[in-house]
């Protein structure tokens, strides 16, 4: 399996709704990201996950919560969003996430996103 | 940090023409250099890479040339077909640090 999947793939809210967006993959990569794509722009890094312990937030508020219960796992928990955080959630994984200056990153993959609309 | 500056942001060929792409980089310990091609309303999906210690890679139409002393590479597609029309992403890393990407190129291939 070279996948990495999403669920939902479509999703519209409201701004008092609580709702998750899932991603696994089944390569045995041990990082997994979190991006955020808004139209014609792209994605936005919002959380790495390395070893199922998180090690990248890139300043994200916190109606956008990241939790990675194991492995192959990764949920992003969404509370009390804004119509502006209507976007493409894309999920990626990768073998590793890179150790040091002398080890290059190693390739990340993608999965094919949830469409998410705040009403 | 890294900065990762694209162009041109839009190009259309005719088909059978060939097309660049061109990206620079910031960050002199970069050493990792993917191309995405992204469909519309699909998910970015790598096409070619390219890693420091080498300075170009081919596969099939594609090619991507990385000049290490002038921080820049290229993505180059000869022989286009329509269904190369897309969105293509360029980004940059090192071992340390996230993918930066840059800004996207729309490519339209005429036929």
């Amino acid at each position: 399996d070279t996948e990495v999947t999403q669920t939902p793939k479509h999703l519209v809210m409201g701004m008092t709704n609580k709702k998750s967006l899932k991603c696994e993959q089944h390569m045995g990569h041990r990082a997994m990201y979190w991006y955020k794509q808004k139209a014609k722009k792209p994605p936005e890094l919002m959380f790495v996950y390395s070893y199922e312990k998180l090690s990248i937030n890139e300043s994200v508020p916190s109606r956008f919560s990241p939790e990675c219960p194991n492995s192959s796992l990764l949920n992003l928990h969404l509370h009390a969003l804004q119509p502006e955080d209507s976007a493409l959630y894309l999920c990626a994984s990768s073998r590793g996430p890179g150790q040091g200056a002398s080890r290059s990153t190693d390739t990340q993959y993608f999965g094919p996103g949830t469409r998410l609309t705040v009403l | 940090g890294e900065n990762v500056e694209q162009h041109p942001s839009t190009l259309s060929v005719q088909e059978g023409d060939s097309a660049v792409i061109k990206c620079t980089y910031s960050d002199s310990a970069s050493n990792y250099f993917p191309w995405y091609k992204q469909e519309l309303g699909k998910r970015p999906q790598l096409i070619i890479d390219i890693r420091s210690n080498v300075g170009e890679k081919k596969d099939q139409r594609i090619a991507v040339t990385l000049n290490k002393t002038a921080k820049h590479f290229s993505l180059h597609i000869t022989e286009t077909q329509p269904e190369d029309s897309a969105v293509y992403f360029c980004a940059g890393s090192s071992g340390n640090t996230p993918l930066v990407f840059g800004k996207g190129t729309r490519l339209s291939v005429i036929a």
